[in-house]
């Protein structure tokens, strides 16, 4: 893997269900992963930054772990609620960079009730 | 509210014309950030500062791009002879080191159109 790569590039959810999407970075020159969510029309929020293999960090129904060995990172939504409903990106940044991030092209969530 | 702002949120230009967009940090904020995004793509890095200093410029950032921070607070972007591929969201972004884990606090970007 050379750039950073989000699957699905979009999904549906019912409200109540739980859900989880990818995302993969070249596992080499690994400092830190981040996480945010993008609503439109707003900021994107930064959800969690991860840096050790194995991490697993949670706020709230939303949680992420963390696998710098082979180079990917799993978000999940637990429970969706259409507040929910937005694109979750996720951004590498390698130990090289003075804090450049280089992000994936997200996955976009539509939780409908 | 102490976040990033961006001004303006939304920027409407001919070919041609030259255009400005400003970023103000979080105040306590020493490292700035200038990402692009395209439709259907994520944020693309484009400048950094630390403090008044640019460190990196990407190479995306063609000679008719230039950023400055002038005073290690505020910043603008500037884009001469727009073309119609610069059309795009403009992100500004800012942090402040703590304990070598710097997370970025996004603006609502400024979108660009070029006709």
């Amino acid at each position: 893997i050379l750039n950073v790569e989000q699957s699905p590039q979009s999904l549906h959810v019912q409200e109540g269900d739980s859900t989880n999407f990818t995302c993969s970075f070249p596992s080499s020159n690994f400092y830190a992963l981040h996480w945010y969510r993008w609503e439109t029309a707003k900021s994107p929020e930064a959800l969690f930054v991860m840096t050790l293999n194995g991490d697993e960090k949670k706020k709230g129904r939303i949680s992420a772990t963390l696998n710098t060995k082979e180079g990917y990172s799993y978000l999940y939504i637990k429970g969706s609620q259409p507040e929910d409903s937005a694109t979750y990106l996720c951004a590498f940044r390698t130990t090289d960079s003075w804090g450049k991030l280089q992000f994936g092209a997200g996955t976009q969530v539509v939780v409908t009730p | 509210d102490t976040g990033v702002s961006q001004d303006p949120r939304h920027k409407i230009t001919k070919r041609g014309q030259n255009v400005t967009f400003r970023c103000d940090p979080i105040s306590e904020h020493n490292r700035l950030y200038w990402y692009r995004q395209t439709l259907g793509q994520g944020p693309e890095f484009l400048t950094y500062f630390q403090n008044e200093a640019q460190l990196e410029k990407s190479r995306l950032l063609s000679d008719r791009f230039s950023a400055e921070r002038p005073k290690g607070s505020f910043s603008t972007l500037e884009i001469q002879r727009t073309e119609q591929g610069d059309s795009a969201m403009y992100l500004c972004a800012s942090s402040a080191r703590d304990y070598n884990i710097d997370t970025q606090y996004f603006g609502p970007g400024t979108r660009l159109t070029v006709l």
